[in-house]
């Protein structure tokens, strides 16, 4: 099955930087690639999502475009904000022989200081 | 519109209990999901419901059992409650189970056993 792989937190900066959280997959075929977000003591919900590659998902002044040649989803955004805090999940759609799940990543936590 | 709904959000069993985690969805969704998530490993599938009437499998399904028990709602239940079970359960739901779709998360149970 597809698996994916982000980077390993927790990332602590400071309020205005800039945010890159890497995020790469496996996959056979060419899936849909999500980050979604949990904010404290909260479930998750999708951030940004990209279906095909070269697209570019982006909400709240994050982004994030899918990239094939690299099997890669990076999460970006220009200035951060103490409300940004939050653990970061990559995911990838997996399909077959019936079975359909999201698959997700370990987590990073951000942490934006004041 | 409440959207995913769980109860109870916090449990203590010992061990060798039986408990069912509750879980309804005001949206009108067609598939809906019970994933746990532990420390370090992101969330993982426990059982899926496609569409009333149905359920499958998904990564980690072994102490579980389910029932899709109408459209709304969507039980998952720990027959002999074992410490390796202690975790945090999310209920999410989607309009159906294809691979652009939104998840949408409950603020999820958590769950210990002793």
């Amino acid at each position: 099955g597809n698996s994916v792989t982000q980077m390993e937190g927790p990332v602590t900066l400071s309020e205005e930087a800039f945010l890159t959280i890497n995020c790469t997959y496996t996959a056979t075929g060419y899936p849909s690639l999500f980050w979604y977000v949990q904010y404290p003591g909260e479930g998750l919900q999708l951030l940004l999502k990209a279906t095909k590659a070269d697209d570019k998902g982006s909400n709240k002044g994050f982004e994030a475009t899918y990239r094939k040649e690299t099997t890669s989803f990076h999460l970006e955004k220009g200035s951060v904000q103490v409300s940004d805090s939050a653990v970061y999940f990559c995911a990838t759609f997996s399909s077959g022989a019936g079975s359909y799940q999201l698959t997700f990543g370990k987590g990073t936590k951000l942490s934006v200081i004041p | 519109n409440a959207g995913v709904t769980q109860t109870p959000k916090f449990q203590v069993l010992k061990t060798g209990q039986s408990m069912t985690l509750q879980c309804a969805q005001d949206m009108n969704h067609n598939s809906m999901y019970w994933y746990r998530q532990d420390p370090g490993m992101g969330l993982r599938l426990i059982y899926y419901s496609a569409s009333e009437g149905t359920t499958d499998k998904g990564e980690v399904p072994n102490g579980y059992n389910v029932s899709r028990l109408n459209k709304r709602e969507f039980s998952l239940r720990l027959e002999s409650a074992a410490p390796s079970q202690t975790s945090v359960y999310f209920c999410a739901s989607s309009e159906v189970s294809g691979s652009t779709d939104t998840q949408y998360f409950g603020p999820g149970t958590r769950l210990t056993v002793l």
